[in-house]
C-alpha cells in the first residue's frame, strides 16, 4: 500500500540553526500540506501545496518557512532561524482529492 | 469563531457502550468532510470521509448536515481498541485543498 515517507523521525538542532524536512507523497497524489502538533494541542495547518506552488497558507506559515518540490517526487518544509516554540512534530500529507495520508511524522526538537 | 470546533472531552465509555462525537464548522464553502483517528504520539490515520446520505464501516457511521454545518461520528460496541483521539476535518478544494482539522475530541474505552 502506498504512503507517505517522511526524514528524519527526530532531528535536534539549536536555536537559531535552519532545518530541512523531507518527505516524499504518494506518487499520484496533486495535493500536499505540512501541519505542525506542538504535544498535547491539536494539528494545526501550515500550508498546502497543488500544481507546483503554494495554494494556501496559515498565519503561522510566515517568512521563517518555505516548502519546495524540487524533484517531482520530494516535498520539503525549510525552516530557518529555528525558535525554541518550533518545537513539535511536523506531518507532511498528501491527497489525491479524498482524504489525505499522513506521514509519521518528524520530531523537531529546538534547544 | 474556530473554523472547526470539536468537543475536547475525554469521554470515558465501558466497552460495548455506544458514543458519539460531533464538530461544526464555520465556513459554508466547506466541501468534503472526513474523520481521523489519532493514537498518542502518532500521525492521524483517515478513518472515513463523510456525505450528506450518511454512510456507515462496520461499527462506525458518519453523518453530514450541511444545513446545520454540523458532521457526526457515531461509533456502536465500543472496542478497547478504539481508545484514541478522533478528528474531524474540512477540506476546501477550491481553495488549493485546504484541509482543516478541529482540535479532536479524546476517547478512552474502559473494560
Amino acid at each position: 500500500e502506498p504512503e507517505v515517507t517522511q526524514t528524519p523521525s527526530h532531528q535536534v538542532t539549536q536555536m537559531g540553526q535552519e532545518v530541512i524536512l523531507r518527505c516524499v507523497p504518494i506518487s499520484n497524489h496533486l495535493y500536499f500540506y505540512w501541519y505542525r502538533q506542538i504535544l498535547g494541542q491539536k494539528v494545526e495547518f501550515l500550508v498546502s501545496f497543488y500544481n507546483n506552488e503554494i495554494s494556501e497558507k496559515s498565519e503561522i506559515f510566515d517568512d521563517q518557512f518555505s516548502v519546495e518540490r524540487p524533484d517531482g517526487s520530494n516535498f520539503t518544509l525549510k525552516i530557518r532561524s529555528t525558535k525554541l516554540e518550533d518545537s513539535a512534530m511536523y506531518f507532511c500529507a498528501s491527497s489525491g482529492g479524498r482524504g489525505a495520508f499522513f506521514g509519521q511524522g518528524t520530531r523537531l526538537t529546538v534547544v | 469563531r474556530k473554523e472547526v470546533e470539536q468537543d475536547p472531552g475525554p469521554f470515558n465509555v465501558p466497552e460495548g457502550a455506544t458514543v458519539a462525537f460531533n464538530c461544526t464548522y464555520s465556513n459554508s464553502a466547506s466541501q468534503s468532510f472526513f474523520w481521523y483517528r489519532q493514537d498518542c504520539r502518532k500521525e492521524p490515520k483517515l478513518l472515513m470521509s463523510v456525505y450528506s446520505s450518511g454512510n456507515e464501516d462496520g461499527r462506525f457511521t458518519a453523518q453530514l448536515n450541511r444545513a446545520s454545518q454540523y458532521i457526526s461520528l457515531l461509533i456502536r460496541d465500543s472496542k478497547l481498541s478504539d481508545s484514541a483521539t478522533y478528528l474531524c476535518a474540512v477540506a476546501f478544494y477550491n481553495q488549493g485543498g485546504k484541509l482543516i482539522f478541529g482540535q479532536g475530541t479524546e476517547l478512552s474505552v474502559k473494560p
